[in-house]
């Protein structure tokens, strides 16, 4: 099983929400990620975890706090986001072993900030 | 600092086609290699990865190549549908431990029936 979930697909919220995105794993991958992407441009990294500890965090704003509560589990906290921040997350993780060192990625929330 | 570059941006071609996308890098340093699908609105679909030690690989209709040296690698679609119809990413993943991809900013293909 190569999937990785993520909840909701869609989401909207107004600039003073609180929300979370989901991303879940069963491929015993030790490294998970969050991506934003806009629209024509390849995904940029925001945050990575290596063994549930943050190894990157890529000078995203603090309206963003992300969090790692076991191996198959990663959210993505979100709260006083800007209309700018509108975009498709994508969750993705990677395996550490050279069979598994593709990563894989998620369908993706296409979130909308109003 | 590694840069990525895909050409064309985009593509159009018949069905049936046998067609050729491009990737170039700057630094040799790299990992791996990975070769991305992504349909409109859609995540990431991996298609092929390439180890910096691989030459190539293979997976259907698709075949992609790695020439390190050169800082190149093309993916090959033979006898192309209109379901191939996507934009296509090619990212490098830096060696020494990084875990960020580097991507280059896709080609849109459009298969036309």
């Amino acid at each position: 099983d190569t999937e990785v979930t993520q909840t909701p697909k869609h989401l909207v919220m107004g600039m003073t929400n609180k929300k979370s995105l989901k991303c879940e794993q069963h491929m015993g991958h030790r490294a998970m990620y969050w991506y934003k992407q806009k629209a024509k441009k390849p995904p940029e990294l925001m945050f990575v975890y290596s063994y549930e500890k943050l190894s990157i965090n890529e000078s995203v704003p603090s309206r963003f706090s992300p969090e790692c509560p076991n191996s198959s589990l990663l959210n993505l906290h979100l709260h006083a986001l800007q209309p700018e921040d509108s975009a498709l997350y994508l969750c993705a993780s990677r395996g550490w072993e050279t069979s598994t060192d593709t990563q894989y990625f998620g369908p993706g929330t296409r979130l909308t900030v109003l | 600092k590694q840069e990525v570059t895909q050409i064309p941006a985009a593509l159009s071609v018949p069905e049936g086609e046998n067609l050729v996308l491009n990737c170039s890098f700057t630094d040799s340093a790299i990992y791996n290699l990975q070769w991305f699908r992504q349909d409109p609105g859609k995540g990431l679909t991996s298609l092929l990865l390439i180890q910096s030690s691989q030459r190539e690989q293979t997976s259907g209709r698709l075949n992609a190549s790695l020439d390190k040296s050169s800082g190149r690698s093309t993916l090959y679609i033979a006898a192309s549908q209109p379901g191939d119809s996507a934009t296509y990413l090619c990212a490098a993943l830096p060696q020494g431990g990084s875990e960020k991809l580097v991507f280059g900013k896709g080609t849109k293909l459009t298969v036309n029936p």
